[in-house]
Order: C-alpha cells, then structure tokens, then sequence
C-alpha cells in the first residue's frame, strides 16, 4: 500500500558536518515532494520542494534528491548548525482529481546537532 | 504578515464535550486542510476545503466535522470528544493544489480529552 517512510527516526550530528536525512515513499503516481522541519512546539516550516520530473533541487545549505527508480528521497544539510536541531518530515503530494490533492506524511526523523 | 493562526493554543476538554478550532489565514489561500499529529506519527489529514463552501474528507475524518463559510477561515469541530481525540491539531493553506512552496502552517492546537 502507499506509505512515506524514513529509514531513521533519530540522527546525531557534529555540528559543522554534514547530515542526510532519508525518506522511502511507495506511490509511484505522486508529483511532488517536500521536506518540513518541525521544532518542538511549532508547526511545521516548508524547507525544500522538489518535482517528479526532476531529480536535485538545491536550496540554502539545503539539497534534496529523488530517485523515482527506488522511490528514495534525501535531504542534504550542509555544515550544520544548532539550529538545525528539530524533527524533519517528508511528503509526498499526489493529485485525486478535481483539484483535489493528498499530502502524506512520513513519521518523521530527529536530528540532534552536538555542539 | 500572520499567515496561519489557530486558536485556541491548548484545550483540556472532559468526555463528551463539544469545541470548535478556529482557523484563519490571511494570504487568500483557496486551499485549506486539518491535520492531527500524534506522537510517534506523522501527520493524519483530518479535513480539508479547496475552496469556499466546500469541503472533503480525509484520511480520519471520523467524530470531527468542519465549515468553510469564508475564504480566509477553516474551522474543526468536534461535537462529542473522546479521549482518543487527543492530539495536536494543525491547520494548513496553500494557494493552489501542488503549488510551489508547499503549505503554511499554523503553530498547533493542543488538545487534551479527560
């Protein structure tokens, strides 16, 4: 069946290194993925978005990358800083029709920056 | 620039009461959506509106009912809590269906049932 996993739910890094976040997704008809940061106590916040038509997108130290052949998706931080510190979340959005769209939601990995 | 505002922020609500979130956003978003987040999961789509006076069904949309009688707000109600509607609530607006930039979200409504 459909599902958005991620391969870890907790992640520590150095601060200054770099992280890679990943995501599994099942569905092979959705469109469009993004990547939220969650900190604790707020909403999520959009990061990064990327098409199914392509295959990098890169933002402020942040990269995402989609292989619809294995359905993996990452999420590339570079030099981390505390701040990064939050839980992270993919989606995946496919159209219903009629206007009518679905986000799903992986359950999302927690990453820890060590000072 | 306020985005997506939720009210209340926290609730504690006994077995069997009635509530009602409000959502509001201030971007003239078409599209509006409620999410519960429960811990350990991602987020669950409740409800969700692509546009004034409509609305559509979820993913678990059962014991929760919603209205979109203006544009610009989006509320969740329950009629008869139970303790299995605790939860995190969010509310989210994008101006177009898969639109770049993905969805804005609110800050949350955290609910307690007794």
């Amino acid at each position: 069946g459909e599902s958005v996993g991620l391969h870890l739910p907790t992640l520590s890094v150095q601060e200054g290194d770099n992280s890679i976040i990943n995501c599994a997704y099942s569905n092979s008809a959705s469109d469009y993925f993004i990547w939220y940061k969650q900190e604790s106590g707020k909403g999520p916040q959009f990061i990064i978005d990327i098409r199914s038509n392509m295959d990098k997108r890169q933002g402020q130290r942040v990269t995402v990358l989609l292989n619809k052949t294995v359905k993996h998706l990452s999420l590339q931080i570079a030099a981390t800083q505390p701040g990064d510190s939050a839980v992270y979340f993919c989606a995946e959005n496919w159209a219903l029709g009629f206007g009518n769209e679905k986000l799903t939601f992986g359950t999302g990995t927690r990453l820890t920056i060590i000072p | 620039n306020a985005g997506v505002t939720q009210t209340p922020k926290f609730r504690v609500l006994k077995t069997g009461q009635s509530m009602t979130l409000l959502c509001a956003q201030d971007m003239n978003h078409e599209y509006m959506y409620w999410y519960r987040q429960d811990p350990g999961m991602g987020l669950r789509l409740i409800h969700y509106s692509v546009g004034e006076g409509t609305t559509a069904k979820g993913e678990v949309p059962d014991g929760y009912n919603v209205s979109r009688l203006k544009k610009q707000n989006f509320l969740l109600g329950l009629e008869s809590a139970a303790p299995s509607q605790t939860s995190v609530y969010f509310c989210a607006s994008t101006p177009i269906a898969g639109g770049a930039g993905g969805y804005t979200f609110g800050s949350g409504t955290r609910l307690t049932v007794v």
